[in-house]
């Protein structure tokens, strides 16, 4: 049980492009989900946190317009990254709650902004 | 102060030795305290949850919690070289998200 899936697992995208990355929770229902920002030897940066049916909550720093989210059901959320440039290049990973504290993460999407 | 603080590493074992992971958190309250592993290229995978002082035993982990001391471990006995990962702590402070520390880099050596 707990399985969160992600799609794409990696992608290659031309500066100034736009890519869509989902997020599924397959066997449960999340009420919660998260996205994560890890560069190379580095930790995970939070990004935002995201409710179903309403807007997501973005840290300190994220660029809301940038990476949109939108969590349209119990179990699936999308990050949007617009107009991505070389330095978005990194792995994107969701978690997903389902109203217990443990998360359980996605696979994770590597991206690759040319 | 960070609010989750774990040495780096690299913590070396030679193989079928204990490993002894360590993280200490700032003076906050917290309900819920988390171990990862985090193979190099993938995502972190839970491994165990401790909620209450004391010892919780799981297989070959065993997560160990002591909130006077705001201290957690994670003990792995019988360590293999397929243990070899970062791992990663974590404490929920009451919110709705997890704070974790920068993980600490095991090797396990044959």
């Amino acid at each position: 049980g707990a399985v969160v899936s992600q799609h794409p697992s990696w992608v290659i995208c031309k500066s100034g492009t736009s890519v869509k990355i989902e997020c599924r929770s397959l066997d449960f229902q999340a009420t919660t989900m998260f996205w994560y920002r890890q560069f190379p030897k580095q930790s995970l940066m939070l990004m935002a946190t995201s409710n179903e049916g309403s807007k997501a909550t973005y840290e300190q720093g994220v660029e809301k317009d940038k990476f949109l989210i939108n969590h349209a059901s119990l179990t699936l959320s999308t990050l949007t990254v617009t107009s991505a440039h070389p330095e978005d290049s990194s792995f994107y990973i969701c978690s997903a709650t389902s109203g217990s504290y443990e998360q359980y993460f996605g696979p994770g999407t590597r991206l690759t902004v040319t | 102060q960070k609010e989750v603080e774990q040495n780096s590493g690299p913590l070396s074992v030679p193989e079928g030795a204990i490993a002894s992971l360590n993280c200490t958190y700032s003076d906050r309250v917290s309900q819920s305290f988390f171990w990862y592993r985090q193979y190099s290229g993938k995502s972190p995978e839970l491994i165990m949850s401790i909620y209450s002082n004391g010892d919780k035993e799981d297989g070959r982990f065993t997560a160990q919690l002591n909130k006077a001391s705001q201290y957690v471990s994670l003990l792995i006995r019988d360590s293999q070289p397929s243990d070899s990962a970062t791992y990663l702590c974590a404490a929920d402070f009451y919110t709705d998200k997890l704070i974790f520390g920068t993980g600490t880099r095991l090797q396990v050596f044959p």
